[in-house]
């Protein structure tokens, strides 16, 4: 059965120190794997989209990495303002269009 | 772009109540979904379309539920009769092309007594 599974569920830092949060998921032929941030009271926002293992994408403080069985959102030095939930979702080849979505990392950073 | 609309932002209803929420999609995009988000099971795709037609219903809880898109610019999702397992945060999403990043609405926030 295709899984999507993310941990820890709930994250607190500090603020500077970095972490990571991690996807595990077992699906066959992955064709694509999303990372979004959703904030309380709103819909999820789109953060990256990763398609192959070994394939890296950054925006600020935020690097998405990508293998077989796993993808890390590595959070360096985050601020406050990083605090959200992060949810990750696969698609899968031959499934269409549909998506299946982890119950996502509730991260806090404390000034 | 106004991003992705969804009305109403807060639904209280009760038991047995018709319920009908709305969704606007980004303009241009071909693909539209519905989803439910909840504590206990995360998000869950219910339906979607391409190009207004349904493609896959699977995610549909029950006959209770039915969603329309008429055109490319508007959808509903309607549950009647409702119950109080409905209970959920109703999100709508549009994407441009099949695989594509999907761009969520607000969300409907929706309680059934």
């Amino acid at each position: 059965e295709d899984q999507v599974t993310q941990s820890p569920e709930a994250l607190r830092l500090q603020e500077g120190e970095s972490s990571s949060l991690n996807c595990s998921y077992t699906v066959s032929g992955l064709r694509g794997l999303f990372w979004y941030r959703q904030d309380p009271g709103k819909g999820p926002e789109f953060l990256f989209t990763l398609y192959s293992a070994g394939e890296e994408k950054e925006k600020e403080r935020l690097k998405a990495t990508l293998t077989k069985k796993e993808s890390f959102l590595h959070i360096t030095a985050p601020k406050p303002e990083d605090s959200a939930t992060y949810l990750c979702a696969v698609l899968r080849r031959n499934t269409g269009n549909q998506f299946y979505f982890g119950t996502g990392t509730s991260l806090t950073v404390i000034p | 772009d106004a991003g992705v609309i969804q009305s109403p932002r807060h639904e209280v209803t009760e038991m047995g109540q018709e319920v009908t929420l709305r969704c606007k999609p980004i303009s241009g995009h071909d693909y539209l979904f519905w989803y439910r988000q909840t504590m206990m099971r995360g998000l869950e795709l219910l339906i979607y379309f391409n190009n207004n037609v349904p493609i896959d219903d699977s995610g549909m809880p029950e006959d209770r539920f039915s969603a329309k898109m008429p055109n490319a610019s508007f959808s509903t999702l309607k549950i009647q009769p409702s119950e109080p397992r409905d209970s959920a945060v109703y999100f709508c999403a549009s994407s441009r092309l099949a695989g594509n990043e999907q761009f969520f609405g607000p969300g409907t926030r929706l309680t059934v007594l």
